[in-house]
């Protein structure tokens, strides 16, 4: 059974920081990993998405990387601001059949950056 | 492009009663997935659609049922409320993961149940 761990479950940093949120996962054998972000209330924005044969993406201030062989993803914000302040959880889609639209997600990281 | 598109965005329900969540995908996307959002358990996958055919199902009692339509249009039913179905009900779609594409969540329904 897949499962992610984030980590660590919270984060309060100053504005201009930079700063790595850690996704861990049991089985390698996954499709994609996917990073979001959830603000209060809100649905979830994809910010990244990495296919299981790439090592990394970067879109902007974000850079997340993939080693599926340990079983670990990374995401990198560049210069935090307090606009980034939100929930970001990672998933991942195990390859398989009986993984037909399945996402497996952590419990997310809280992340506050103040001005 | 709109994006996914989910109705109402809230709910209020009493104990015993039934409720129809309604989920539009992107043009294009087959695949429609749903998720139920708590604090205490995070997102959990209740099921997915593909084509009008159900592929894969979470670990829900049969209360919690769903369907989709020719034009890929889904819903999801939960029958006999209980206080504990109360979340946020989101649905995703996605085009196909052979391809490598990932998914697009909607808004979400805030269900609550008093």
């Amino acid at each position: 059974k897949q499962e992610v761990t984030q980590i660590p479950a919270a984060l309060s940093v100053p504005e201009g920081e930079n700063l790595v949120l850690n996704c861990s996962f049991t089985d390698s054998a996954i499709y994609n990993l996917q990073w979001f972000r959830q603000d209060p209330g809100k649905g979830l924005t994809s910010l990244l998405l990495i296919q299981s044969s790439q090592r990394e993406q970067t879109s902007g201030r974000l850079n997340a990387s993939l080693d599926k062989s340990s079983g670990r993803s990374t995401l990198y914000i560049a210069a935090s601001q307090p606009g980034d302040s939100a929930t970001y959880l990672c998933a991942v889609l195990r390859a398989g059949g009986t993984s037909y639209g399945k996402l497996t997600f952590g419990q997310g990281t809280i992340l506050t950056v103040h001005p | 492009k709109a994006g996914v598109t989910q109705t109402p965005r809230y709910l209020i329900k009493t104990r015993g009663q039934q409720v129809t969540l309604s989920c539009s995908p992107i043009s294009g996307h087959r695949s429609v997935s749903w998720y139920q959002q708590t604090p205490g358990q995070g997102l959990q996958f209740l099921f997915e659609y593909f084509s009008e055919t159900q592929r894969n199902k979470g670990n829900f009692p049969g209360r919690f049922s769903g369907r989709q339509f020719s034009n890929s249009r889904s819903e999801m039913n939960v029958s006999t409320l209980e206080l504990g179905d109360s979340a946020l009900y989101l649905c995703a779609s996605s085009s196909d993961r052979r391809l490598g594409y990932g998914y697009t969540f909607g808004s979400g329904t805030r269900l609550t149940v008093v």
